[in-house]
């Protein structure tokens, strides 16, 4: 059964921690990303990542910074934490199928990471 | 940018009966998928059906279906012969289908949908 494994399910930090949440995929899939969610707003795109060593911010990427150092894994960072990035974040990973004249494209999601900060 | 939005923040239906959720987008892109994703208290998302823009024909998936209007950017869930295990929150989901910005996921708020026995 393919899998994107979040690191810890609940997470509890204090404000001006330095805060690592890892997410590893067995699926060796070239894309993964980091989404926050909140209520009413849905999930917010942070940061992804197309290959390794690479990066791109996504919509929310302020208080964030992420590492994809082995394909397989991608960090997400949170360089000092703030009780406003009290939050649950999902990572996911996807895949692309070429069809010739068509991109397939599926998405595997974590089971979430709640982290509170206080 | 392209945009997501649900209106419904929550509904609620009897058991066996059909429900229909909400969902329009924003995007000026001719060739782009759409999604919708459960996510029950688990917390893992499980995708329930997928457009292509391209299909004219709307996706089905057992009780699940949608009505996609393309022109009025509209792409909405219909579930029959609703389960307790239906329950759960539903998200709809847009990507593009190439170029930059493909892959990324963008999503609406959110519908939570309760299940009345």
């Amino acid at each position: 059964d393919v899998k994107v494994t979040q690191s810890s399910r609940y997470l509890v930090k204090r404000t001006g921690e330095k805060v690592f949440l890892e997410c590893v995929q067995d699926m060796d899939h070239e894309n993964m990303f980091w989404y926050r969610q909140d209520p009413g707003l849905g999930l917010r795109l942070i940061y992804f990542s197309y290959d390794v060593k690479m990066k791109e911010k996504g919509d929310i990427p302020e208080g964030y910074s992420v590492s994809r150092e082995k394909k397989e894994r991608f960090s997400l960072i949170l360089e000092s934490a703030s009780t406003n990035q009290t939050s649950m974040y999902l990572c996911a990973s996807s895949s692309i199928k070429d069809r010739g004249n068509r991109f397939d494209y599926g998405y595997t999601f974590g089971s979430g990471t709640r982290l509170t900060v206080v | 940018a392209q945009t997501v939005t649900q209106s419904q923040p929550e509904m609620s239906v009897q058991e066996a009966e059909t429900v229909t959720l909400s969902c329009t987008y924003d995007t000026s892109e001719s060739d782009y998928y759409l999604f919708w994703y459960k996510q029950p208290p688990s917390r893992q998302m499980i995708l329930v059906i997928r457009q292509e823009a391209y299909k004219q024909q709307n996706a089905t998936e057992n009780r699940f279906s949608v009505n996609f209007q393309k022109a009025a950017k509209s792409f909405s869930l219909k579930i029959s012969d609703s389960q307790l295990g239906d329950a759960a929150m539903y998200f709809c989901a847009y990507t593009k289908g190439w170029g930059q910005g493909a892959q990324k996921l963008v999503f609406g708020q959110g519908t939570r949908l309760t299940i009345n026995p």
